[in-house]
């Protein structure tokens, strides 16, 4: 079956650290890749998505992922954590043209 | 959140009405996505519609209904036959022609059924 796992149920960092929120899928094909942000109460926001190219996408908020082919990875990064990226993380990937399938989310905690 | 809107903010009701959620987006987006999100459990898909007047059910659309008889709103009802509709509901949209598309979410509902 096509999945998408985000191991880590919350990752907690100092501000001003690099973060990584990980994510790694089990889909056919070649799939597009999402990252999604939602901050307490509130619907998702898009953050960034690779389609194809250069394997760093860069995305809002000085976010940016890295894809890797081999691993079936799609990490989420930030080289400088802020308090206000505290929230849930969602990765998501669209295989081949079809629904999107969802990870569970990860709850970022960013201490000062 | 966009340019969709989804009303209202926080609802409550008693075990045995049906409620209706509404979604309308500016977008002029094609398709619109229900989703229903619980503690833990990700986001589930419950209905889209990829064009008005046609819907298809997803994952878990048992005890819900939907209609699309307008591009610009997706009204969801939660019908008295869902077990467990105590939940939070999140709309979205987007433009299926692109299958590199991603999604529009609305600022979603809180609904209470006690």
């Amino acid at each position: 079956a096509q999945s998408v796992a985000q191991p880590e149920d919350q990752v907690n960092v100092a501000e001003g650290n690099p973060l990584t929120v990980k994510c790694t899928y089990s889909v056919s094909g070649n799939p597009y890749l999402f990252w999604y942000v939602q901050y307490p109460n509130r619907g998702l926001q898009f953050l960034l998505k690779y389609i194809t190219g250069d394997n760093l996408v860069k995305g809002s908020y000085g976010f940016e992922a890295e894809f890797n082919k081999s691993q079936t990875s799609f990490h989420l990064k930030k080289p400088s954590a802020l308090v206000s990226d505290s929230a849930l993380y969602f990765c998501a990937v669209r295989p081949n043209n079809r629904k999107l399938i969802w990870g569970l989310g990860t709850s970022l905690a960013v201490n000062p | 959140d966009g340019g969709i809107t989804q009303s209202p903010k926080y609802l409550f009701r008693k075990e045995g009405q049906n409620v209706t959620l509404s979604c309308e987006q500016n977008l002029n987006h094609d398709a619109m996505y229900w989703y229903r999100q619980d503690p833990g459990q990700g986001l589930r898909l419950i209905y889209y519609s990829q064009i008005v007047n046609d819907f298809q059910k997803g994952d878990i659309a048992e005890g819900y209904s939907v209609s699309r008889e307008k591009k610009e709103s997706f009204p969801l009802t939660v019908t008295s036959a869902q077990k467990n509709p105590t939940a939070f509901y999140l709309c979205a949209s987007s433009t299926p022609g692109q299958a590199t598309y991603e999604q529009y979410f609305g600022p979603g509902t809180r609904l209470t059924v006690t």
